[in-house]
């Protein structure tokens, strides 16, 4: 059965530097999703993604996020310059279409900033 | 905004016994859809029942039903014959028929106990 796959599982960084997260979305859907879970918190939207650009964001994704899907099969999220609080539990997710289709996710990538 | 709240952060039930999460949510809308997912141990989200708001019938997958009460608002899940197995993080997310994102709760930690 496709899976969302997501690299890597475990990302360690200093304050102040960039991450990018990697996401393979399942091939034949077309929106694209970032969530992220904070240790013991519940899960939060940061972003939907489709047709090349942004549909919609949170108050979460302010300038310091970016998402990019550079070559058709990658869905990265780039966060420029990360701080502490940015240590969470990211989720890829994706789905064939929208109103009600299932988003299936991704195994989640594990940022830690120190 | 739309709001999910989930009143119980953890319950524990024997294997093989029923055990019902809870879940209510507020929105102004009329449309939408409602959603289980459940999170286990290795932290990759699978969707375990839909329901369509426009639907009077609960929706129903094997061991798994819901309880949706439009008008109060709630959207409860009912495991049957639970099994180990079972043992996870259980989230209720909700979608507007016109959005693109989940809006989870925060979650019912679930325990079946051999």
């Amino acid at each position: 059965e496709p899976e969302v796959t997501q690299t890597p599982s475990h990302q360690v960084t200093q304050m102040g530097q960039e991450v990018i997260l990697r996401c393979v979305p399942i091939s034949n859907h077309l929106y694209f999703y970032w969530y992220r879970q904070i240790l013991g918190q519940k899960v939060e939207f940061l972003v939907s993604f489709y047709n090349n650009e942004i549909s919609e964001k949170s108050e979460i994704f302010d300038d310091q996020f970016s998402v990019e899907r550079p070559d058709g099969s990658n869905f990265t999220l780039k966060i420029r310059s990360t701080k502490l609080e940015d240590s969470a539990m990211y989720f890829c997710a994706s789905r064939v279409s929208r109103e009600g289709y299932e988003q299936y996710f991704g195994p989640g990538t594990r940022l830690t900033v120190t | 905004a739309q709001t999910v709240t989930q009143s119980q952060p953890e319950m524990s039930v024997q294997e093989a016994e029923t055990v019902t999460l809870s879940c209510t949510y507020d929105t102004s809308e009329n449309n939408y859809y409602l959603f289980w997912y459940k999170q286990p141990p290795s932290r990759q989200m699978i969707l375990v029942i839909r329901q369509e708001a426009y639907k009077q019938q609960n929706a129903t997958e094997n061991r798994f039903s819901v309880n949706f009460q439009k008008a109060a608002k709630s959207f409860s899940l009912k495991i049957s014959d639970s099994q180990l197995g079972d043992t996870a993080m259980y989230f209720c997310a909700f979608e507007e028929s016109s959005g693109d994102k989940l809006t989870f709760g925060t979650g019912t930690r679930l325990a079946v106990r051999p």
